[in-house]
């Protein structure tokens, strides 16, 4: 596609619930983020894939969020036992990683735990 | 990892200048984006600086001093459409081109 897709635009899950987000990034963009942004606050870095290399994880909030980049393209973001604090959208961004070029944002998933 | 400070809020008129700073500490420097980001939209990108001084681009110019890890971003002729959020990052060489955002600063142009 032209842009990166992300998948469902919102969710609702009960409290406790497992939820997988999807990303589909631009064809060709070796670098990957995934975002938490609360309401009115900023950007939170989760975790950062670029290409082959082993992604920097250390952004995940806890050992119940985890994400995986299968064959260097879609990328799927879970949480496990969601919780009422775990509401927030979640942003991807991909970018061709050489230095200095932009990075494209999803439009996000919107996450509501209840 | 990096250290980054912005103002949290700022109102400025329409027609107005405004400036929005930017402090960071990286080990290490390798440019710096600004993005933009509407209410309830994905951010987009405005600026990227790698070398010392002023970029203009339209009403919109961003400026770096490596030395002394400070930017800004200098918004001219304020229209009402630029209330928005606006996110500096710097990047560091250790962190292979992970993009870590500030806090953002959160502008609101009155009339």
């Amino acid at each position: 596609g032209a842009g990166v897709s992300q998948s469902p635009s919102n969710k609702v899950t009960e409290k406790g619930k497992d939820v997988e987000l999807r990303c589909d990034p631009i064809s060709g963009h070796t670098a990957l983020y995934w975002y938490r942004q609360s309401l009115g606050q900023g950007l939170e870095f989760l975790i950062y894939f670029q290409g082959n290399s082993a992604p920097d994880k250390s952004g995940l909030p806890s050992d119940r969020f985890s994400a995986e980049r299968t064959g260097g393209s879609v990328s799927t973001l879970t949480i496990q036992r969601t919780q009422q604090e775990d509401s927030a959208v979640y942003l991807c961004a991909s970018s061709p990683l050489t230095p200095g070029t932009r990075a494209f944002f999803g439009q996000g998933t919107r996450l509501t735990v209840v | 990892g990096q250290n980054i400070d912005q103002p949290t809020e700022m109102t400025a008129t329409e027609g107005a200048i405004v400036q929005i700073n930017c402090t960071y500490q990286t080990s290490g420097f390798n440019g710096l984006f600004w993005y933009q980001q509407h209410a309830g939209e994905a951010p987009t990108f405005l600026s990227y600086n790698v070398l010392d001084g002023l970029e203009e681009k339209g009403r919109f110019s961003s400026f770096l001093s490596r030395s002394k890890g400070y930017s800004y971003l200098l918004l001219k002729e304020l229209q009402m459409k630029d209330s928005a959020s606006y996110l500096c990052a710097p990047t560091d060489e250790g962190s292979q081109g992970n993009l870590i955002f500030g806090k953002g600063t959160k502008l609101s142009v009155k009339p």
